[in-house]
C-alpha cells in the first residue's frame, strides 16, 4: 500500500505570495489533517478534513486554508505569504477520525517564504 | 489546550531507561505518541483512549492517568534507535475533536 504523498518536497516563496500544498492519503483513508511544524513549536494543527468537508480548525488566520476531493486527496492554501510561514507543513491521514486511531504521516512540504 | 511535555530534552546512554510525561488541563478522550527522527515523518507509537489498559510493545510502553490527564512514555534499557523527539498528541471529552500534539522531547542516546 503506498503512504502518504505530499508535494512538492521543497518550495520557496516571497513575501505576498500564494502557495498550494498537497496530500494524497493512503487509499480507503478519508480522513486527512494538516499541521505545521517550526523548531521549538512542535506540531501546530491547522485542520482536519473528512469527506469533502471540514469537521475542525486549529487558531490559524484566515489566510490558511484548504479543502479535500471526493478522491480524499486534500490541498491546503495559504495567501499572502509571510516570512513566518517558513516551516515544514505535514499532512496525516487516517480511516474515519484522528480522535482514536493511528495517523499516518507524509515527510512534509518544507515552505521557506523569502 | 496545547498539552505539555516534559523533559524538553534528554540524553542517555544505551541501556538506560527513560520517562517522557505529558499532561493536560483539560478531560482527555485519548493520548497519541508518536516519534520522529530527524528529516522523517512523525511515525506512530501507540493510543490510550480513556478506560483503557497500559499499553507497551518491546521495550516502550505507556500509561494514562485519567483522573491527573497525564500520560508517560516508558523506554526501557534504550537503543540507539530510540533516539529522536517523541511527541504526544491529546484528544479533549469535550469540544473540538481534534488532535493537538506538545511540543516535543527530544531523545539522544550515545553508545
Amino acid at each position: 500500500k503506498a503512504g502518504v504523498t505530499q508535494t512538492p518536497r521543497y518550495l520557496i516563496k516571497t513575501r505576498g505570495q500564494q502557495v498550494t500544498l498537497s496530500c494524497s492519503p493512503i487509499s480507503g483513508h478519508r480522513s486527512v489533517s494538516w499541521y505545521q511544524q517550526t523548531p521549538g513549536q512542535g506540531l501546530q494543527f491547522l485542520f482536519e478534513y473528512f469527506s469533502e468537508t471540514q469537521r475542525n480548525k486549529g487558531n490559524f488566520p484566515g489566510r490558511f486554508s484548504g479543502r479535500q476531493f471526493s478522491n480524499s486527496r486534500s490541498e491546503m492554501n495559504v495567501s499572502t505569504l509571510e516570512l513566518g510561514d517558513s516551516a515544514l507543513y505535514l499532512c496525516a491521514s487516517s480511516l474515519r477520525s484522528p480522535f482514536n486511531e493511528k495517523l499516518f504521516f507524509g515527510s512534509g512540504t518544507q515552505l521557506s517564504v523569502l | 489546550q496545547q498539552p505539555v511535555q516534559s523533559p524538553q530534552a534528554v540524553i542517555l546512554r544505551e541501556g538506560e531507561d527513560a520517562v517522557i510525561n505529558c499532561s493536560s488541563s483539560k478531560a482527555l478522550y485519548s493520548v497519541h505518541w508518536y516519534r520522529q527522527k530527524h528529516g522523517e515523518a512523525p511515525v506512530f507509537l501507540m493510543i490510550l483512549l480513556k478506560g483503557g489498559e497500559q499499553k507497551g510493545h518491546d521495550k516502550i510502553s505507556a500509561s494514562f492517568n485519567e483522573k491527573k490527564q497525564q500520560s508517560s512514555l516508558y523506554l526501557t534499557a534504550s537503543q540507539l534507535s530510540y533516539s529522536g523527539t517523541y511527541f504526544c498528541g491529546t484528544a479533549v471529552l469535550q469540544g473540538a475533536q481534534k488532535l493537538v500534539f506538545g511540543q516535543g522531547t527530544r531523545l539522544t542516546i550515545n553508545p
